[in-house]
């Protein structure tokens, strides 16, 4: 079975652009969620998705913006970019579809790590 | 908000040697993840844990939940150089989050 693959792996920005990353979840998932990762905040949760909806956001400004198209892929957008955007965007899937008590295991990408100058 | 807090930030240890890493949460813990992440890349999933006293073991791993305490520990028996990384814990944010809340983190060297 294949993983959760993002794409691109790399890429480099500079302020006040855009970018956009992609994710591909396992097979039959229909949960996504992205992380932000860096060296001073850590792991911090994005947003999630299940069916096409929006279930979580996070504290990030409304620059960060995701979507899951049908097909349970996804792809978050970053506007005007800053040089505090920089970081490894960890994309993570998941099989649990349910409201229960926990969100249940995560399945990560290897993440996009974006650079901004 | 729920803030996690892992200690140590960093450890080195000799090949052999046994670990401990602790997770101590600032809310109540309604499920308690352990991954491992090789710099750069990806989180590994190790373990699970849901009901206080809980205690899983995968290989040389063994993770327990302290519910009262609100803490988990990850013990590493007789490391392996295969077991250098970055230890995270999550915290599970309850019904209808649908998102976990990660300590910083521990860096873990291990010595031939």
């Amino acid at each position: 079975k294949a993983g959760v693959t993002q794409t691109p792996r790399y890429l480099i920005k500079t302020r006040g652009q855009q970018v956009t990353l992609s994710c591909s979840p396992i097979s039959g998932h229909r949960s996504v969620s992205w992380y932000q990762q860096t060296p001073g905040q850590g792991l911090q949760f994005l947003f999630e998705y299940f069916s096409e909806t929006q279930r979580n956001k996070g504290n990030f400004p409304g620059r960060f913006s995701g979507r899951q198209f049908s097909n349970s892929r996804s792809e978050m957008n970053v506007s005007t970019l800053e040089l505090g955007d920089s970081a490894l965007y960890l994309c993570a899937s998941s099989s649990i579809i349910g409201s229960g008590t926990n969100t249940g295991e995560l399945f990560f990408g290897e993440g996009s790590r974006l650079t901004v100058l | 908000s729920q803030e996690l807090e892992q200690s140590p930030q960093s450890l080195i240890v000799q090949e052999g040697k046994n670990l401990t890493i602790n997770c101590t949460s600032s809310k109540t813990l309604y499920g308690l993840y352990w991954y491992k992440q090789k710099y750069g890349e990806g989180l590994i999933f190790l373990m699970m844990l849901q009901k206080g006293g809980e205690e899983k073991s995968h290989e040389k791993i063994t993770a327990k939940l302290d519910e009262k305490k609100q803490q988990s520990s990850l013990h590493i028996t007789a490391s392996q150089p295969s077991h250098a990384g970055i230890y995270l814990c999550g915290a599970d944010g309850g019904a209808g989050s649908y998102q976990l809340t990660f300590g910083k983190g521990t860096k873990l060297s291990v010595i031939p």
